[in-house]
């Protein structure tokens, strides 16, 4: 595609309830990087795949998420039991390299209610 | 790791006045420092970006400075608009074997016609 794709562009769920987000990078982009942002804050990492394999998952929060790329290409992140505070935008971004400008999807935006 | 602090939180200017965002970092090692406008309810992009090795770049009313000894970057826009009017996020990546591209908290700009 032109651009970044992430489905949901909206997710409500309920506490407690399991939800997968989407991100479709740019073709032959090899590195893709999930954010969160809360409102007025700015993109918080999550984790960074080159290829098919995470090279840095430091930034999830706890064990509820879990993120996977399994062929190099559409990634999916997974919250489990989700919480209210779980609640933001979940942005994803891909680059050609690691020095290289990353573009962004516009976001799924998920509420726990 | 990596911590981004911008300044300042809020910005108005008027039409055709000049806007200056300054940011600092903490990690030595960070050597890509990219300039992101986010427009409400749109996806960050990529307005312009500075590597380590240099100190200045320019893209026609947008410019960044970087003084790495000080561990300080500056976004400067010149001639401001009323569509220049947004949330500017600078960013900082660590070049010690991390992908974390760490962001600040964001500068609101209004530009007053």
């Amino acid at each position: 595609g032109a651009g970044v794709s992430q489905t949901p562009s909206n997710k409500v769920t309920e506490k407690g309830k399991y939800v997968e987000l989407r991100c479709d990078p740019i073709s032959g982009h090899t590195a893709l990087y999930w954010y969160r942002q809360s409102l007025g804050q700015g993109p918080e990492f999550l984790i960074y795949f080159q290829g098919t394999g995470a090279a840095d998952d430091s930034g999830l929060p706890n064990d509820r998420f879990f993120a996977v790329r399994p062929e190099g290409s559409v990634s999916t992140l997974k919250i489990q039991r989700t919480e209210r505070g779980d609640s933001a935008v979940y942005l994803c971004a891909s680059s050609s390299g690691k020095n290289t400008e990353a573009f962004f999807g516009q976001g799924t935006r998920l509420t726990v209610v | 790791g990596e911590n981004v602090e911008q300044h300042p939180s809020t910005l108005s200017v008027q039409e055709g006045d000049s806007a200056v965002i300054k940011c600092t970092y903490s990690d030595s090692a960070s050597n890509y420092f990219p300039w992101y406008k986010q427009e409400l309810g749109k996806r960050p992009q990529l307005i312009i970006d500075i590597r380590s090795n240099v100190g200045e770049k320019k893209d026609q009313r947008i410019a960044v400075t970087l003084n790495k000894t000080a561990k300080h970057f500056s976004l400067h826009i010149t001639e401001t608009q009323p569509e220049d009017s947004a949330v500017y996020f600078c960013a900082a990546l660590s070049g010690a074997g991390s992908y974390q591209l760490t962001f600040g908290k964001g500068t609101k700009l209004s530009v007053i016609p």
